[in-house]
């Protein structure tokens, strides 16, 4: 049983706002990702870790940003939230090595007014 | 990225078994063969995967080709919580990304 959350599970807020996604996972797994899926739609990769101080980021370009402190958390920041940031954002966890299924949280469904 | 082909969608009755098929007629010899599933409004669920032997866990069976160009799921007793998008995925060596791709939307019929 993966142990993956994600906070909050739906949000509504108002353009310019700050907005702080967070992700967490207990098994310790060194690798960590961010995905965005639109209704209906494939995912997208957009930011990755590798480890704690490791960020990178994914094949579609995005402005929020992502921090790693520590191993189990793995936050994702937009600055100022805009309507086109409208999505839901899915964080997942791996462990190291080739073939690692990834563990997926339950996704935070994000709506920019 | 590496593109698999599976159909749009498929039908299934309930308590039958079902096969969903996948193609990835561009995988390299390294490359893992992964299965994952997304309920609505739910996050992608691993479900299985394998490199060339056929694979068994409590959720389903994984058939491989023998050319590894492509893969079958297998559920042996469709049930209602079974009806999900499933994504076959051709895990690059290396790669950070797992594509996704559209799935199959399976519908279990009661």
């Amino acid at each position: 049983e993966a142990d993956i959350y994600q906070t909050p599970r739906y949000l509504v807020i108002g353009t310019g706002k700050k907005i702080t996604l967070e992700c967490s996972q207990t098994m310790g797994h060194d690798k960590m990702y961010w995905y965005q899926q639109d209704p209906g739609m494939e995912l997208h990769l957009i930011h990755y870790s590798y480890g704690v101080n490791s960020t990178e980021k994914g094949d579609l370009s995005s402005e929020s940003t992502v921090s790693r402190i520590r191993t189990e958390h793995f936050p994702l920041t937009l600055e100022s939230a805009r309507p086109s940031h409208t999505s839901q954002y899915l964080c997942a966890s791996s462990e190291t090595g080739p073939g690692q299924p990834q563990h997926f949280g339950d996704g935070t469904r994000l709506s920019i007014l | 990225d590496a593109k698999t082909t599976q159909p749009n969608s498929m039908e299934s009755n309930e308590e039958e078994p079902v096969h969903l098929p996948c193609n990835h007629s561009t995988i390299s010899g390294t490359d893992y063969i992964h299965w994952y599933r997304q309920l609505p409004s739910q996050g992608p669920e691993y479900v299985i995967h394998g490199l060339t032997s056929n694979v068994n866990n409590r959720m389903a069976s994984l058939a491989i080709a023998e050319d590894r160009k492509s893969s079958t799921l297998i559920l042996h007793r469709a049930t209602l919580r079974d009806a999900a998008v499933y994504y076959c995925i051709d895990d690059q060596t290396g790669a950070n990304n797992l594509f996704f791709g559209t799935g199959t939307r399976l519908t279990v019929i009661p």
